[in-house]
């Protein structure tokens, strides 16, 4: 069964730090990992999609790297903003006998002026 | 990319009544989602919606509590059963062109059972 783990669960950050969001998973036969944010009470927003033969994506102040073989992903937010405060999801694609998204429990990000 | 709306964005419904909750996207995909949000948690996978034969759903879930319908490849919809309070929840629909593409999210539906 594929699990995904999220850490930390929560962060808060002033403006303008670096940051890092890290996403392990148990099964790496995977086909991709996608990166999601979520609003309080909102649906989820994509932000970056990792094909499995993918090492890393860009998307201006945000950038995910992918290690299949370690099962981890991470997402790095440059210069943070208050506007970056959010929840943040990753999801797996994919893992042996699974064709469909799984998801971590999220990073809840509080970014304080 | 894709946009995907949902209908109705919330709703306060008595339990044992049913709700039906539409999707549309504003494209033709290949596979369509209805995911659960419960309270403080992540998302969970219902059911895999099939164009013109029954949905996939994923152990938990069963076509009597949760019908769902595809009736083609822009549109579908869920209903909740006979709800009961343990079913309220943030519902929502997904997209995507299959295996490996980017899948995409609707606002979700608010639904709180009374």
């Amino acid at each position: 069964k594929q699990e995904v783990t999220q850490i930390p669960a929560a962060l808060s950050v002033p403006e303008g730090e670096n940051l890092v969001l890290n996403c392990s998973f148990t099964d790496s036969a995977i086909y991709n990992l996608q990166w999601f944010r979520q609003d309080p009470g909102k649906g989820l927003t994509s932000l970056l999609l990792i094909q499995s033969s993918q090492r890393e994506q860009t998307s201006g102040r945000l950038n995910a790297s992918l290690d299949k073989s370690s099962g981890r992903s991470t997402l790095y937010i440059a210069a943070s903003q208050p506007g970056d405060s959010a929840t943040y999801l990753c999801a797996v694609g994919g893992g042996s006998g699974y064709s469909t998204l799984t998801f971590g429990k999220g990073t809840m990000l509080l970014v304080s002026p | 990319s894709a946009v995907i709306s949902q209908k109705p964005s919330r709703d306060i419904c008595q339990r044992g009544t049913s709700l039906t909750i539409q999707c549309q996207v504003d494209s033709q995909v290949t596979m369509m989602f209805w995911y659960r949000q419960q309270p403080g948690q992540s998302l969970t996978l219902i059911a895999t919606a099939n164009q013109g034969s029954e949905a996939t759903y994923e152990s938990g879930f069963v076509i009597d509590k949760f019908p769902i319908s595809r009736p083609n490849l822009t549109f579908s919809t869920l209903t909740v059963s006979n709800m009961s309070p343990e079913d309220s929840s943030i519902y929502l629909c997904s997209a995507g062109q299959g295996l490996g593409y980017e899948q995409y999210f609707g606002p979700g539906t608010r639904l709180t059972v009374t």
